[in-house]
């Protein structure tokens, strides 16, 4: 089985041009998570994703970030006309069908995003 | 302000020692506490999960504890080797949907 799989693992774009990050959860998992890393800072959520919904977005910039989460097919957050700002580590978990709470989430490798 | 506090923000250890890092939180409604381990350049990994019932845990030789009333959590590493260099990271989860805070973490470093 197996875990969560993100591509690309490192992405650099210029300064205006999109970028467009993947996640494919663990089999058998409905629900996606998005978090960013900031250099020396702890993750900080993004939004919450169920197939085809968009559950909790409230730590997602209102700009040029959007997520989702098909019904076929890999998550993807989109940031449009990147700036310098939003070089850091975008890192997806899934998990099983609803827990409430209790919902362990496992987390894959990241993409480090770098924007010159 | 961050609702989740880790300290010391960095420490190293001799390979064989125990330590223990801390964690206080102001999250609410809480729900459960979590202790993941991140290696350098990965996604984190999960050490254990607790309640608010449960005030000890155990994962090899990893053992949290939570005391909900002073909303304070430690995670102990016992006979420290060099594959646990690494940042520890205290993560709260709300009640409702589970959303998650996170601690900005220990990083762990485990001398020879």
């Amino acid at each position: 089985n197996a875990g969560v799989m993100q591509n690309p693992r490192h992405l650099v774009r210029r300064r205006g041009q999109e970028a467009r990050l993947r996640c494919s959860p663990m089999k058998g998992h409905s629900h996606v998570y998005w978090y960013r890393q900031l250099p020396e800072e702890g993750l900080k959520f993004m939004v919450y994703l169920q197939k085809e919904n968009i559950i909790d977005e409230s730590g997602m910039p209102k700009e040029r970030f959007s997520a989702e989460f098909p019904k076929e097919g890999p998550s993807i957050l989109r940031i449009q006309q990147v700036v310098r700002g939003d070089s850091a580590a975008y890192f997806c978990a899934s998990s099983p069908p609803d827990r409430g709470s209790y919902n362990e989430q496992f987390f894959g490798p990241g993409t480090r995003l770098t924007v010159l | 302000k961050n609702q989740v506090e880790q300290s010391p923000q960095s420490l190293i250890i001799l390979e064989g020692k125990n330590c223990t890092l801390q964690c206080n939180y102001t999250v609410s409604p809480f729900s459960n506490l979590r202790w993941y381990k991140q290696d350098t350049g990965r996604g984190p990994v999960s050490l254990t999960i607790m309640t608010f019932s449960e005030n000890t845990k155990s994962n090899g030789r990893y053992t949290a504890t939570l005391d909900a009333d002073t909303k304070q959590s430690s995670l102990h590493i016992t006979a420290s080797q060099l594959s646990d260099s690494a940042s520890y990271i205290c993560v709260v989860s709300a009640r409702s949907w589970g959303k998650l805070q996170f601690g900005a973490g220990t990083q762990v470093v485990v001398t020879p």
